[in-house]
Parts: C-alpha cells; structure tokens; sequence
C-alpha cells in the first residue's frame, strides 16, 4: 500500500535561519506532489506541486523553493525564514489527475 | 481564475445537531471532493462525486452533487463529538489541480 512520509513533525527555528522539510512516498510511481501551507485556523495554500523529476510548478511568488531530486521525494526549502513563513506545511500527492489527494502528517513550523 | 468557495467558515452545534457545509464552484466540476482534519490532524479523504445529482452516504454524512456540477453540500445528521473538524471540498481545474474551499470549521458547543 502506499504510505508517505513527512518530518520533522515540530520545527522551531529562528529568523533568518534556512529550512529544509522532506517528504517521501512510498508504494507508488511517479506520483504528482504537492507542498501546502496552512496558517492556523485556515484554508490550504498550495506553494509548490511537482508532476515529475525536476519538473517544480509554483503556485505563489515567496521565500520558500521546492526540489524533486528523485521520483518519490519532495523538498521544501528556504535559504532565510522570515517569521510569516510560520505555518502547518503539508505534503500530498495524488495519483492519477482525477485521483484524491494523501497527506502526510504534517510539520508544524514556528519562526522566532 | 477558478474558485472554490465554502460556506459557513464556522458553525457551532449542539451535540445531536446537523450540521451543513456548501460549496460553490464558479466553473463547472468534473468532480468534486470532501476532506476531514481533526485539529492538529491532517486533510483525510472522504468521499469523491462525480456525477450530475450525485447524492451518496456514509453512516451519518450525506454528500451532495448538484445538478449543474458546480455546487456540493455534505450533510451530517446528529453530529456526535467525534464529528470535530475542518471539513473541505475540493475540485479539479481544468490542469486537473485542486481548487480548494476555505473549509467549514465544525463546533460542538459544551
């Protein structure tokens, strides 16, 4: 069965500092990934989704990049943390484009 | 662009309650789909329409699909606490990527 993995599941960090979350699937190929965004109390803001290798579609201009190095990885990554990168960062992905989304735990990220 | 709007952004309810949340598409959908997250939790899938007046049921959720296939309702009767959640709709563009409302938040009042 297929099972994705996303960590650290807490994260402080202080401004300025860099950021690297990784997520990784497993149990399927080729799967499209996605990172979200969700402040407390919020809607999801999707921030980057990946349909393969080095392919990286941006969905909002910020200090925040993505990295599909390997077929079922995902990295969400920042150089210097501003303190409104605070957040709930999810990954997902989906299968097939008509297909439902999974996601991973979760990594709650607070800036200081 | 296209968008997914969801109303109520809270409802608070007495145990035993129903509760309702709505979805409006401003395009048509070729399908729509509904998440649960518990708080701190992540979205979990519920169920996905697909056709034209779909209604399906999950114990105490009912899921609509409208006629139009740009609106969507899930229903739940009785809620018990374990009902506690956001619940989202979310629905493909036409990149197949998914337009997501801005949740329902459900309240069980003490």
């Amino acid at each position: 069965s297929q099972t994705i993995h996303q960590w650290p599941a807490t994260l402080v960090q202080p401004v300025g500092s860099p950021l690297s979350l990784e997520c990784t699937v497993e149990g399927t190929s080729n799967p499209n990934l996605y990172w979200y965004r969700q402040a407390a109390g919020r809607g999801l803001q999707l921030l980057f989704y990946s349909v393969g290798i080095g392919q990286i579609s941006s969905e909002v201009p910020q200090n925040l990049s993505a990295s599909r190095p390997q077929d079922r990885q995902f990295i969400l990554s920042s150089k210097k943390l501003l303190l409104s990168d605070s957040g709930f960062y999810l990954c997902a992905w989906r299968g097939q484009p008509s297909s439902e989304a999974f996601f991973g735990q979760g990594t709650r990220l607070t800036v200081v | 662009g296209q968008q997914v709007m969801q109303i109520p952004q809270y409802q608070h309810v007495q145990e035993g309650e129903d509760f309702t949340t709505y979805c409006n598409s401003s395009t048509t959908l070729s399908n729509i789909q509904w998440y649960k997250q518990r708080p701190g939790g992540h979205p979990v899938f519920l169920i996905q329409l697909v056709k034209s007046g779909e209604v399906k049921k999950q114990k105490r959720l009912t899921f609509q699909f409208g006629e139009a296939k740009k609106n969507s309702s899930l229903h739940i009767t009785a809620t018990q606490t374990t009902d506690v959640g956001t619940y989202f709709c979310a629905g493909p563009d036409s990149n197949y990527q998914l337009i997501w409302g801005a949740g329902t938040k459900l309240i069980i009042k003490p």
